[in-house]
């Protein structure tokens, strides 16, 4: 089955411990991206890789890193969490040559940051 | 640079009851529009697209949405909803841009039926 698959779904941390969310997906999609999804604000992505070692920041990438060694994986890591950074984030993936190709998102990671 | 409005946050409607869901764009160069749908505690997924070709597109459970270029719109309707379409749905815009696909999301209406 063609899915995009993100750990935990659940996650509640401290302020300032390192975490890492993994994305993984079995489509062979160049394109994969990170949003963060808050009331009121709609998804707002943070990251983007267009292809393995290729990454560059979205709209909102303050206080996030990724990496992307390994085409299927994409993990978003929050080096020192805050607060602010309490949210819902998807994974998403995408043929990236065709433009015009609908994005498929995981389940969500539910982050709480006291 | 491109921007999405769902002029609604929330929509109630009773179930069997007609809806429109709202999505206006704004954009510069030419785009293509999605809506995807969000169930509760999953993710997004898409419900149609527009890329070319016929303005009036439709997915497979009844909803269908009609590109106005004119107004840049892209409204989402469908003629009797049921409690199983209770969701948020987000309207979306691609385009072109440095080389990527650049999608940007408007802000999600919740659509409550009601029984």
């Amino acid at each position: 089955e063609a899915q995009v698959t993100q750990n935990p779904r659940y996650l509640i941390t401290v302020t300032g411990k390192k975490l890492t969310v993994t994305c993984s997906q079995n489509m062979n999609h160049e394109y994969m991206s990170w949003y963060r999804q808050d009331p009121g604000l709609g998804l707002r992505q943070i990251y983007y890789s267009m292809n393995v070692e290729v990454t560059d920041k979205g709209d909102v990438p303050e206080g996030y890193k990724v990496s992307r060694k390994e085409k299927r994986n994409f993990p978003l890591i929050l080096e020192s969490p805050s607060p602010n950074q309490t949210s819902l984030y998807f994974c998403a993936s995408s043929m990236d040559r065709i433009f015009n190709s609908p994005l498929h998102f995981g389940n969500g990671t539910r982050l709480t940051v006291t | 640079a491109q921007s999405v409005t769902q002029l609604d946050s929330q929509v109630p409607v009773f179930e069997e009851a007609p809806v429109e869901l709202r999505c206006n764009y704004s954009s510069s160069v030419s785009v293509y529009l999605f809506w995807y749908v969000q169930y509760p505690n999953q993710g997004l997924q898409l419900l149609l697209k527009y890329l070319s070709g016929s303005t009036l597109v439709e997915s497979i459970n009844g909803f269908e949405a009609e590109f106005n270029k004119s107004q840049t719109s892209f409204h989402l309707r469908k003629p009797s909803v049921h409690i199983s379409d209770t969701a948020e749905y987000f309207c979306a815009v691609s385009m072109h841009s440095g080389g990527y696909q650049k999608v940007t999301f408007g802000t999600g209406t919740k659509l409550q039926v009601i029984p």
